[in-house]
């Protein structure tokens, strides 16, 4: 049972290129989040997808999009990577829309760095 | 907005000491509240919650109090274990976000030492 799987695991981008970061959930989860952590600022929002075919902007969305590509896969995409991006990244899911009913399962992360 | 502030860390303690994490929290309406835990190199990972005003959660020996008076969830536990060492995370999801998103707290890391 392998939950959610963030890949790639380590990045290292210089400023202005792009990529995408992928993630999947093997739970049939309804809900994907991605979160950003940076020291000193605990995790933040970028995005969510409360159900398949929906997506909705968090606390810090500028510079990413997002995809749900199915209900198994959410994608981070940074189209021009910025220093100010570097950061622990994690998708996270849960079994239905209201977090009090359905806790989230996290991913280990992706450690990006922009140079 | 919803905020969360925690007691900064780290927190270093011995084996079988008493653990309290303070958290306390700004939010409109009644949020509901958790404590969120992520060990060395993985994400988080849900350790209890309380939905309403004077509930109790508990799990692993650690228990939280949801106080409204106080706007507080603070974190105990009787007896810390080495392998309580991680980073312990308060949350709280409201009816502004529909109950649909959590806002975290910046974490507080536990340290144990034998």
């Amino acid at each position: 049972n392998a939950g959610v799987t963030q890949t790639p695991k380590f990045q290292v981008l210089k400023t202005g290129q792009s990529m995408t970061l992928q993630c999947a959930q093997d739970m049939n989860h309804n809900s994907m989040y991605w979160y950003r952590q940076d020291p000193g600022m605990g995790l933040r929002l970028i995005y969510y997808s409360a159900s398949e075919g929906t997506t909705d902007k968090g606390e810090v969305p500028n510079g990413y999009n997002v995809s749900r590509l199915n209900k198994r896969e959410f994608s981070l995409r940074l189209e021009s990577a910025a220093p100010s991006q570097t950061s622990v990244y994690f998708c996270a899911s849960s079994e239905f829309r209201s977090v009090m009913n359905s806790p989230l399962h996290f991913g280990n992360g992706t450690r990006l760095t922009v140079t | 907005g919803d905020s969360v502030t925690q007691m900064e860390g780290p927190v270093t303690l011995s084996e079988e000491a008493f653990l309290t994490i303070n958290c306390t929290y700004t939010a409109t309406g009644y949020p509901s509240l958790f404590w969120y835990v992520q060990y060395p190199g993985e994400g988080l990972q849900l350790l209890l919650k309380a939905t309403k005003a004077d509930d109790k959660g508990s799990n692993k020996g650690f228990e939280a109090t949801y106080r409204k008076e106080t706007t507080s969830f603070h974190l105990e536990k009787g007896s810390v274990q080495v392998s309580d060492s991680a980073v312990y995370f308060c949350a709280l999801s409201d009816r502004e976000s529909g109950y649909s998103t959590l806002t975290f707290g910046k974490g507080t890391m536990l340290l144990v030492s034998p």
